[in-house]
């Protein structure tokens, strides 16, 4: 069974700090990574995908990849209280043709 | 913008009734998914569908389970004969490329079986 294992947090930052979330995954064939994000009771909304080794911005947020250490992460510049919620990595590719998900990480913005 | 869309957004069953949770997926999109999302846990992939057939599917996705698409607009998830542990949030989602490539979810449909 391949995994995407995050921690369940809660991770409680300030308004206006970084927020860092991370991700590991088994299976060292996935080719693609993507964050989510879900509000409590809603679905989960597409905010970044990343597919080579390296950074990649957008806006506020930040993937990092590195596929050696088999490891993704989110960076939240500015984080405001509108960021909190669970944040979900996933994975797709390797040996199982669908989308995996980790449990998420859920974060708190402190005003 | 486009958006898959689900219905029913909340469903009430008795166990072993069976229930059909009905999804519109993004229209230009080719490949359709359900996941399923049991209260506090992680978001779990039930099937993956593709040109009218099934094109990869989970140990959760038994044979009480059923996907259709009838029409060129509408994708449905069947439970022949709903347990108690089927209660969860269903959602719906859509890809226009490869499968798992940057999928689209529904608002999704709340089980609850009784």
């Amino acid at each position: 069974q391949k995994e995407v294992e995050q921690n369940s947090g809660p991770l409680s930052v300030p308004e206006g700090a970084i927020a860092s979330l991370n991700c590991t995954y088994s299976d060292r064939v996935s080719q693609s990574f993507f964050w989510y994000r879900q509000y409590s009771g809603k679905s989960p909304e597409l905010i970044m995908s990343i597919y080579s080794n390296g950074d990649k911005e957008d806006g506020r947020f930040t993937a990092q990849l590195n596929k050696a250490s088999q490891y993704v992460s989110l960076l939240i510049r500015d984080s405001q209280p509108s960021d909190s919620a669970t944040y979900l990595c996933a994975v797709y590719g390797g040996s199982q043709g669908n989308l995996i998900f980790g449990k998420g990480t859920k974060l708190s913005v402190k005003p | 913008e486009p958006e898959v869309t689900q219905t029913p957004s909340h469903q009430v069953t008795q166990m072993g009734q069976e229930v059909i949770l009905r999804c519109v997926p993004i229209s230009n999109h080719l490949y359709f998914y359900w996941y399923r999302q049991i209260l506090g846990q992680k978001v779990e992939f039930l099937v993956s569908f593709y040109n009218n057939e099934i094109s990869e599917k989970s140990e959760i996705f038994d044979d009480q389970f059923s996907v259709e698409r009838p029409d060129g607009s509408n994708f449905t998830l069947k439970i022949r004969s709903t347990k108690l542990e089927d209660s969860a949030m269903y959602f719906c989602a859509s890809s226009e490329h490869r499968a798992g490539e940057k999928l689209f979810f529904g608002s999704g449909t709340q089980l609850s079986v009784l």
